[in-house]
């Protein structure tokens, strides 16, 4: 079945730093990519998205591609900041037809100044 | 737009004991899913439903857990009897189509 797997955290940054989260998959047929993010005491939400090869997903900042010949799709943002600070999760559906998600494990970020 | 509902927020239960989590989607999502997060690991899927009906429990320990979505809307999950190891956050998430899934904040459980 289709997998994701993450850089283990947790990351530890200054502020203005460039950030890049490895995401890398396993998949039959053409998933859809995803980075959630959860904040300090928060739910789940969609930071991203791409459907297709070579889509460029992107949301406040960060950027994700995703790339069929390396499966991979890597999360980056050229300058990150305090509030970025929380635990960000690769995903992809589950299969072909599907739309639930398997989930990467999660890597911690902490952004100091 | 109010977003995905879940009660309790928090659950502490001895084991062997039952307990239930309750989901209320967004207004006019079709599909629910309830997922399950172990400390330290991402969130495992544990049942969808489109409308009243199951999409895929593959993942749902059958023997101990159950999850019911009467009349397409809200949902209850059960786990009877709790083991240690049930130890987690029971998320809630709906959608309308393959895009984009809301979630919930969860329900932390503890079993001792």
């Amino acid at each position: 079945g289709n997998s994701v797997t993450q850089m283990e955290g947790p990351v530890t940054l200054s502020e203005e730093a460039f950030l890049t989260i490895n995401c890398t998959y396993t998949a039959t047929g053409y998933p859809s990519l995803f980075w959630y993010v959860q904040y300090p005491g928060e739910g789940l939400q969609l930071l991203l998205k791409a459907t297709k090869a070579d889509d460029k997903g992107s949301n406040k900042g960060f950027e994700a591609t995703y790339r069929k010949e390396t499966t991979s799709f890597h999360l980056e943002k050229g300058s990150v900041q305090v509030s970025d600070s929380a635990v960000y999760f690769c995903a992809l559906t589950r299969d072909q037809a599907g739309t639930a998600l398997i989930f990467g494990k999660g890597t911690t970020l902490s952004v100091s100044s | 737009e109010a977003g995905v509902a879940q009660s309790p927020r928090y659950k502490i239960i001895e084991k062997r004991q039952s307990v239930a989590f309750w989901c209320n989607p967004i207004s006019g999502h079709a599909t629910l899913y309830w997922y399950q997060q172990i400390l330290g690991q991402g969130p495992k899927l544990l049942i969808q439903f489109q409308n009243n009906g199951v999409v895929d429990d593959s993942q749902l320990p059958k023997d101990r857990f159950s999850a019911e979505r009467l009349k397409g809307v809200d949902s209850t999950l059960k786990i009877q009897p709790a083991k240690l190891e049930d130890s987690a956050v029971y998320l809630c998430a709906s959608s309308l189509g393959p895009a984009k899934a809301f979630f919930g904040q969860g329900t932390r459980l503890t079993v001792v």
